[in-house]
């Protein structure tokens, strides 16, 4: 089965620092890559996306890149900012068939501090 | 584009008693929703995929008579926790599908059920 494995967290960092969370997946066939962000108390929102191999997402100074060679789409930023705390999930979506669902990482807590 | 809601967004209930959650698709059509829950400090586990006039699709483990899921339109769908117990507190969230074209899951903003 398919299935998302991302660091455990938590992170800490302080503002300006670079951050990488790093995600590996296992899946049948060719999926489509997110990740999702998660503030206190909120639904999740999507950040970014990949749906091809060496395909790079890319949104608000987070990148991606869909590695099919290492099954790995880590996720970094050149300089975090306090208002990047949240938890980021890493996400899978099948190529097809099953409704198109999702199957996620555990989270990873990021904090950053000023 | 593509806003998803919830409600309520939070509700406190007693022991036994059952709640209803909506999740609507407010500027789209959604013939896919998906319902999840989510424990503290844990990820997202996906209990049930309910689809526009069909029975819902439940994950195994997932009590359907407890955790009733009802989508009577293409911009509605409902989960009702039957007989509520304590364990059953948690942050529900919901997604809809937009149907076209990339078939991404936009998510409500959550529903944290406390049942004392």
């Amino acid at each position: 089965g398919n299935s998302v494995t991302q660091m455990e967290g938590p992170v800490t960092l302080s503002e300006e620092a670079f951050l990488t969370i790093n995600c590996t997946y296992t899946a049948t066939g060719y999926p489509s890559l997110f990740w999702y962000v998660q503030y206190p108390g909120e639904g999740l929102q999507l950040l970014l996306k990949a749906t091809k191999a060496d395909d790079k997402g890319s949104n608000k100074g987070f990148e991606a890149t869909y590695r099919k060679e290492t099954t790995s789409f880590h996720l970094e930023k050149g300089s975090v900012q306090v208002s990047d705390s949240a938890v980021y999930f890493c996400a899978l979506r099948d190529s097809g068939g099953s409704n198109y669902k999702l199957t996620f990482g555990k989270g990873t807590l990021l904090t950053v501090n000023p | 584009g593509a806003v998803v809601s919830q409600h309520p967004s939070r509700v406190i209930c007693k022991s036994g008693t059952s709640v209803k959650i909506e999740c609507r698709s407010l500027d789209f059509q959604a013939t896919t929703m998906f319902w999840y829950r989510q424990f503290p400090k844990q990820s997202l586990m996906l209990m049930a995929t309910s689809n526009e006039g069909s029975k819902a699709t439940y994950e195994q483990g997932v009590e359907k008579d407890k955790f009733l899921i009802n989508h009577a339109s293409l911009t509605l769908s409902t989960l009702t926790v039957t007989s509520a117990h304590p364990e059953d507190s948690s942050f529900y969230i919901c997604s809809a599908r937009w149907d076209r074209g990339t078939y991404e899951q936009y998510f409500g903003p959550g529903t944290r059920l406390t049942v004392t």
